[in-house]
């Protein structure tokens, strides 16, 4: 167990529709990543916060947005889904997220599976 | 951009063989360098990880290398279980800029009894 709750672990919906899926760190962590594990694009970056501010963009679409409240968890918006993601939501927290000799790892929860139909 | 290769996949080895997975890796400056293990039906673990040239991670009897010259932190174990089946990830996180892990394309891994 790595410490990242995510929920819900299973989402199925329809086209057009909007989700919202939810992320806690672990306890003193303060940065949250997202990244979608996808069949085609397989496991890619998508968003980073650190302690409530965007800290970093990866190729996530216009569709999609985040946030991270104060109480450090945070949420991924997905707005007028599309067959195309379906995936797997996984969210990662690290200690920091400056970088710099101390090079934080990022531990991962179980992921959110999205099923889009 | 940072990039990671991994070689092609799946791989079928019987119970107690020898396991490598290679990983090659492009980036400007010294990144730090990761595996992941993927259980199925689970998330993402860290298996081992490596910050700077030479550096060797190791864990669960599973090793790997940082190796500048080259650009590679092949993934070996001496013995592998059916325990061991799995997804295996090789990933960098370049130092500067954004904290993002870069992912090779994952290597599935299939142990016999």
């Amino acid at each position: 167990d790595s410490g990242v709750t995510q929920t819900p672990k299973h989402l199925i919906t329809a086209t057009g529709q909007r989700v919202t899926l939810r992320c806690s760190p672990r306890s003193g962590d303060l940065s949250v990543y997202w990244y979608q594990q996808s069949l085609d694009q397989g496991l890619q970056f998508l968003i980073q916060y650190y302690n409530g501010e965007e800290r970093a963009k990866g190729n996530i679409l216009e569709r999609f947005s985040a946030q991270q409240f104060p109480d450090l968890h945070s949420e991924l918006n997905l707005s007028s889904l599309e067959l195309g993601d379906s995936a797997l939501y996984f969210c990662a927290s690290s200690v920091g997220g400056s970088g710099g000799p101390t090079q934080e790892t990022q531990y991962f929860g179980p992921g959110t599976r999205l099923l889009v139909l | 951009g940072n990039s990671v290769t991994q070689m092609e996949g799946p791989v079928t080895l019987s119970e107690e063989a020898f396991l490598t997975i290679n990983c090659t890796y492009t980036a400007t400056g010294y990144p730090s360098l990761f595996w992941y293990v993927q259980y199925p039906g689970e998330g993402l673990q860290l298996l081992l990880k490596a910050t700077k040239a030479d550096d060797k991670g190791s864990n669960k009897g599973f090793e790997a290398t940082y190796r500048k010259e080259t650009t590679s932190f092949h993934l070996e174990k001496g013995s592998v279980q059916v325990s061991d089946s799995a997804v295996y990830f090789c990933a960098l996180r370049s130092i500067q800029g954004a904290q993002k892990l870069v992912f090779g394309q994952g290597t599935r891994l299939t142990i016999n009894p």
